[in-house]
């Protein structure tokens, strides 16, 4: 079957660095995604991995290695409006995405 | 705004009741989704179109019933709903011409209450 896992919650303290991580297993792999959801609002496109290593895009950078089935999402000098949702998936054969639960981030003064 | 813009933001309604979602964007894409998310689970995919055809149905209950006029509208038909339906329906478009980099933009959502 398909999965992907990712913690459900993480708190952090304003102005430091949090890593969310995200394993999965799917049949194909067509990219790995991450978005970001705040309550009651839309999911947003962050970033969008292809090949291993890491893309750099301002605070957030993520990171993917396609052997280990293996992703990150990097956050730094955290702000309170990253308060969110954040959400890992991965794009299968079909150019479907499958979703990880998403792990909420708790920001902290 | 997204893009994507999804009507009506709430909506309760009884398990008799007959209501509609509707969702509509301007980006040129293709390619239209329906999902539903609840609380701490991954979003369930319900049904695709492309080019205004159905290709996607992941076994949703026939209680749940599209339908896409055109490649900018998608609407979603609700009709004797339960108490287990209520959550987050989101739509989401993409164009399907060789952009996967670009990711899916989703509407804010359609919260719905079934009582």
């Amino acid at each position: 079957g398909q999965n992907i896992d990712q913690p459900t919650e993480m708190t952090a303290t304003e102005g430091a660095i949090v890593q969310i991580n995200c394993t999965y297993q799917t049949s194909g792999f067509n990219g790995l995604f991450w978005y970001q959801q705040h309550a009651g609002e839309a999911p947003t496109f962050l970033s969008y991995n292809v090949l291993d290593g890491l893309e750099e895009k301002g605070r957030f950078s993520s990171f993917l290695s396609r052997s280990k089935g293996y992703s990150y999402l990097l956050l730094k000098e955290l702000q309170m409006k990253d308060s969110a949702s954040y959400l890992c998936a991965v794009m299968d054969s079909n150019y479907q995405l499958i979703w990880g639960a998403g792990t909420k981030l708790i920001i902290k003064p | 705004e997204t893009g994507v813009t999804q009507t009506p933001r709430h909506l309760v309604m009884g398990m008799t009741n007959k209501k509609s979602l509707k969702c509509e964007q301007h980006l040129g894409h293709n390619a239209m989704y329906w999902y539903k998310q609840s609380a701490k689970k991954p979003l369930e995919l319900m049904f695709v179109y492309n080019f205004k055809e159905q290709t996607e149905n992941n076994s949703v209950p026939s209680r749940f019933s599209p339908e896409c006029p055109n490649s900018s509208h998608l609407f979603l038909h609700l009709h004797t709903l339960q108490p287990e339906d209520s959550a987050l329906y989101l739509c989401a478009s993409r164009s399907s011409s060789g952009q996967e980099a670009v990711g899916y933009t989703f509407g804010s959502g359609t919260r719905l209450t079934v009582v």
